[in-house]
């Protein structure tokens, strides 16, 4: 696609529920990174994927945070039992990584609302 | 760890004045330097990003930006605002290897009055 897609846009659960958040990178981008953007913060890195792998996973809260990417592509952030405190943006982002001079293009998030 | 600070939360300018958003960053090596813009219910939106060689950066929309190393600081500057620029601002720090692992800013919201 043209850019980076999130799927839900906006996504209410109860507490203790389990979600999904979608992440569709721009085709060819092998680097793909999950952040978490709080009520009034700047976004927060959370996990980043080289290809399949998590290179990075320093980010993620704790054990109920997780994110998967398969086929190097789509990526998927699973969140269980979820909390209220775990409302937030959620925004994926894709480059071209390679080491060194790229930039990071963002998706317009998913807005994740635990009641 | 590298860190950034935006000390200003909220800045209010006049449409066609002169602006200037404040970042200072913490990190032991050269960092790579990034501006972002956010809108209501937009993406963040690259404005400008510095990774070595000329201090001073153009980017889009007619901004940009000074690496001071001597004072931690990339400033963001636009010489004459439009009401279209009314949004959240954010500065970002990454490094080599990464550079797409950003350390963000809590923001600037800059307000446009006409």
């Amino acid at each position: 696609g043209a850019g980076v897609s999130q799927t839900p846009s906006n996504k209410v659960t109860e507490k203790g529920k389990y979600v999904e958040l979608r992440c569709d990178p721009i085709s060819g981008h092998t680097a793909l990174y999950w952040y978490r953007q709080s009520l009034g913060q700047g976004p927060e890195f959370l996990i980043y994927f080289q290809g399949t792998g998590a290179a990075d996973d320093s980010g993620l809260p704790n054990d109920r945070f997780f994110a998967v990417r398969p086929e190097g592509s789509v990526s998927t952030l699973k969140i269980q039992r979820t909390e209220r405190g775990d409302s937030a943006v959620y925004l994926c982002a894709s480059s071209l990584e390679t080491g060194g001079n790229t930039e990071a293009f963002f998706g317009q998030g998913t807005r994740l609302t635990v009641v | 760890a590298q860190s950034v600070t935006q000390p200003d939360i909220h800045i209010t300018v006049s449409e066609g004045a002169s602006l200037e958003l404040r970042c200072n960053y913490s990190y032991g090596a050269t960092p790579y330097l990034f501006w972002y813009v956010q809108s209501p219910g937009q993406g963040l939106q690259l404005l400008l990003k510095y990774f070595s060689g000329d201090t001073l950066v153009q980017g889009i929309k007619g901004f940009e930006a000074e690496f001071k190393r001597s004072q931690s600081s990339f400033n963001l500057r636009k010489p004459s605002v439009h009401w279209s620029d009314a949004a959240e601002y954010f500065c970002a720090v990454g490094r080599a290897g990464t550079a797409s692992k950003l350390t963000f800013g809590t923001g600037t919201r800059l307000q446009v009055t006409l």
